[in-house]
């Protein structure tokens, strides 16, 4: 199993542009989540799903949309990006069928920078 | 509500000695709560988890941590550091009450190992 994907790992935008970081899992996890990483400050919630066609907003979603299409696929999309949104993204997903309880399994992350 | 908070931002320990990473939560119903081990420029791993049942469990490394009702507390304990412990340690915690459940993280912990 390859677990939770991220692309791409490393990524440099210039201000106003728009990208999408690709999240896709191949555990069929209900769950999908998007965080955030600022050094010090944990992780951030950006946007969640509980399952296909259903997602809802985190602590932080502001300049962030998302889609879930598919039960495997996550994107996060960026619009017109910020310096703001310079940050190291995290995918993650888990499932509430897990009886031994609802661990998440991480995506290595997207390390974006905005300039 | 549910918040997490972890002592100290940064642990430094000698090799072979005693690792002590400690977290303290606050929850309004039984909660599960995580250690994540996350490694340079990677994502975050589950070391250990408690659900329910036994209050000392026991993780991938050598790691093990103690839910204390009382204390209000799930340290990260492990008897003798190696320089592969290296890392940055998060303690979560979310609700034990089905459905989605929010999960929240710790501010997170730096382990440094000295040879």
């Amino acid at each position: 199993n390859a677990g939770v994907t991220q692309t791409p790992k490393f990524r440099i935008l210039k201000i106003g542009q728009s990208m999408t970081l690709q999240c896709t899992q191949d555990m069929n996890h209900n769950y999908m989540y998007w965080y955030r990483q600022d050094p010090g400050m944990g992780l951030k919630l950006i946007y969640y799903s509980v399952g296909a066609g259903i997602t809802d907003k985190g602590e932080v979603p502001n300049g962030y949309n998302v889609s879930r299409s598919t039960t495997e696929d996550f994107p996060l999309r960026l619009e017109l990006a910020a310096p703001s949104q310079t940050s190291v993204y995290f995918c993650a997903s888990n499932s509430n069928r897990d009886p031994k309880g609802y661990g998440y399994t991480f995506g290595s992350g997207t390390r974006l920078t905005v300039v | 509500a549910q918040s997490v908070t972890q002592l100290g931002s940064h642990v430094s320990v000698s090799e072979g000695a005693l690792v002590l990473l400690r977290c303290n939560y606050s929850s309004s119903v039984p909660p599960y709560l995580f250690w994540y081990v996350q490694y340079p420029n990677q994502g975050l791993q589950l070391l250990l988890k408690y659900t329910t049942g036994a209050t000392l469990v026991k993780g991938i490394n050598g790691f093990e941590a103690e839910f204390k009702k009382s204390e209000t507390s799930f340290h990260l304990t492990k008897p003798s550091a190696h320089m592969s412990d290296a890392a940055e340690y998060f303690c979560a915690v979310t609700l034990n009450s089905g459905g989605y459940q929010k999960v929240t993280f710790g501010t997170g912990t730096k382990l440094q190992v000295i040879p």
